[in-house]
């Protein structure tokens, strides 16, 4: 079966930048799209194809691809943003979707 | 404004059945496909299912295919997961989900979350 992989751990300190990346074999077909999640809530959608960013989201908040990796990037983290990160696409069929592992965002 | 309420969650013995639902309102229910993703206690995100607006087609993960099974009722604008033979594994919170498409597959992505349902299988 398809997966993602991410990092299990980022750690950076306020006003630096965090970036997470994503590996899978059908992202150059798929366009990827990323969540943030907070303890006990229901997850965020925070940039969807692969870079574009949803109302109401920080400009801070940024994607990019570049074949089978695709990259998180938060410039200027702020505390509140600290939290789970979950990548997410489809398999080459587009019939099966998967999330990465997720990687837990820590601010210093 | 998107609503998406599930219900149905519980305790249920190993080898049981439980159905869950999710109510859904504030878009034309018929118009997206839906799925529902699941969080076991301390873990990530995992997919479970996903239907199409028309509900003619059904997708599921390796992980629940043959004892789950994904349907709505566009009337009631309600989804449903059946779950059966239930498994130690399959405890989890329970999310339905909004999905939208950007390109040719039925489903993208998921923009819109309920607040979850907690499913526990134990003896």
């Amino acid at each position: 079966s398809y997966e993602l992989t991410q990092p299990p751990s980022v750690s950076v300190s306020p006003g630096q930048t965090a970036r997470i990346t994503c590996s899978g074999d059908a992202l150059p077909k798929q366009y990827a799209y990323w969540y943030q999640q907070k303890p006990g809530q229901a997850p965020v959608l925070v940039i969807y194809k692969d870079s574009e960013r949803p109302s109401g989201i920080p400009e801070r908040f940024s994607g990019s691809s570049s074949g089978t990796t695709v990259t998180l990037t938060i410039s200027g983290v702020q505390a509140e943003d600290e939290a789970d990160y979950y990548c997410q696409s489809a398999d080459s069929s587009g019939t099966f979707w998967v999330f990465g592992g997720g990687t837990k965002l820590t601010v210093l | 404004e998107v609503q998406l309420l599930e219900s149905g969650g519980g305790l249920v013995q190993p080898g049981g059945s439980l159905r869950l639902s999710c109510a859904a309102s504030g878009f034309t229910f018929t118009g997206y496909a839906m799925s529902w993703v699941r969080q076991a206690p301390g873990k990530g995100l995992e997919w479970v299912s996903a239907i199409s607006g028309s509900g003619g087609s059904t997708y599921y993960a390796d992980s629940v295919k043959g004892r789950f099974t994904i349907s709505r009722d566009n009337s009631k604008n309600t989804l449903y997961l059946q779950m059966n033979s239930l498994r130690a594994e399959d405890t989890a919170v329970y999310y339905c989900a909004h999905a939208t498409t950007v390109t040719t597959n039925v489903l993208d992505y998921f923009d819109y979350w309920g607040q979850g349902t907690l499913v526990t299988v134990s003896s």
